[in-house]
């Protein structure tokens, strides 16, 4: 099973509202990421999990904050967003960091919209 | 940092070979050239990667200059289920850190 799974697929949330995205995996990988991707752009890296620890911080702002509570799971917690947040969120995967970057399995993204 | 060019956007008539240009004039001599691709509504797929010499795999050829400041991702016989963005990814150098390069729209003409 090579998949990368992502709930939910669409988010709607107000500037207000506290939510979160959920990625998980079964490949056995060590290291998750966040990457976010506005429209007709490419994805940027946010956040680096590996062994369940943060090892990168792309300087995003702290009203993102991820958290991996097991090898599997990856959440990113969202609070106080702005609408320039909307974009696709992706998560990926892959069996350890650092690696070559071939290894890297992608989810299918949550789609997010800030009103 | 490593950085890329591409072209913004390419067409293809079905079944003729696609050639994708990417520019890395910056690469370090020890950078794998990575190149994946995105289907629409989709996240992005691992399509081929590569060294210094030419590679082949299922989906794809890759083939790299020798000077390695330029490569170009060939698929042989385009069908409508690759039109997509390509992208080429190196590593920014110093780091662990892959930067995607601003992509190609790949159309597939019936």
């Amino acid at each position: 099973d090579t998949e990368v799974t992502q709930t939910p697929k669409h988010l709607v949330m107000g500037m207000t509202n506290k939510k979160s995205l959920k990625c998980e995996q079964h490949m056995g990988h060590r290291a998750m990421y966040w990457y976010k991707q506005k429209a007709k752009k490419p994805p940027e890296l946010m956040f680096v999990y590996s062994y369940e620890k943060l090892s990168i911080n792309e300087s995003v702002p702290s009203r993102f904050s991820p958290e991996c509570p097991n090898s599997s799971l990856l959440n990113l917690h969202l609070h106080a967003l702005q609408p320039e947040d909307s974009a696709l969120y992706l998560c990926a995967s892959s069996q350890e960091t650092p690696v070559s970057f071939y290894e890297q399995y992608f989810g299918p993204g949550t789609r997010l919209t800030v009103t | 940092d490593a950085k890329t060019t591409q072209p913004n956007s390419m067409e293809s008539n079905e079944e003729e070979p696609v050639h994708l240009p990417c520019n890395h004039s910056t690469i370090s001599g020890t950078d794998y050239i990575h190149w994946y691709r995105q289907l629409p509504s989709q996240g992005p797929e691992y399509v081929i990667h590569g060294l210094t010499s030419n590679v082949n795999n299922r989906m794809a050829s890759l083939a790299i200059a020798e000077d390695r400041k330029s490569s170009t991702l060939i698929l042989h016989r385009a069908t409508l289920r690759d039109a997509a963005v390509y992208y080429c990814i190196l590593r920014a150098s110093g780091t662990y850190k892959y930067i995607f390069g601003t992509g190609t729209r790949l159309k597939v003409l019936a």
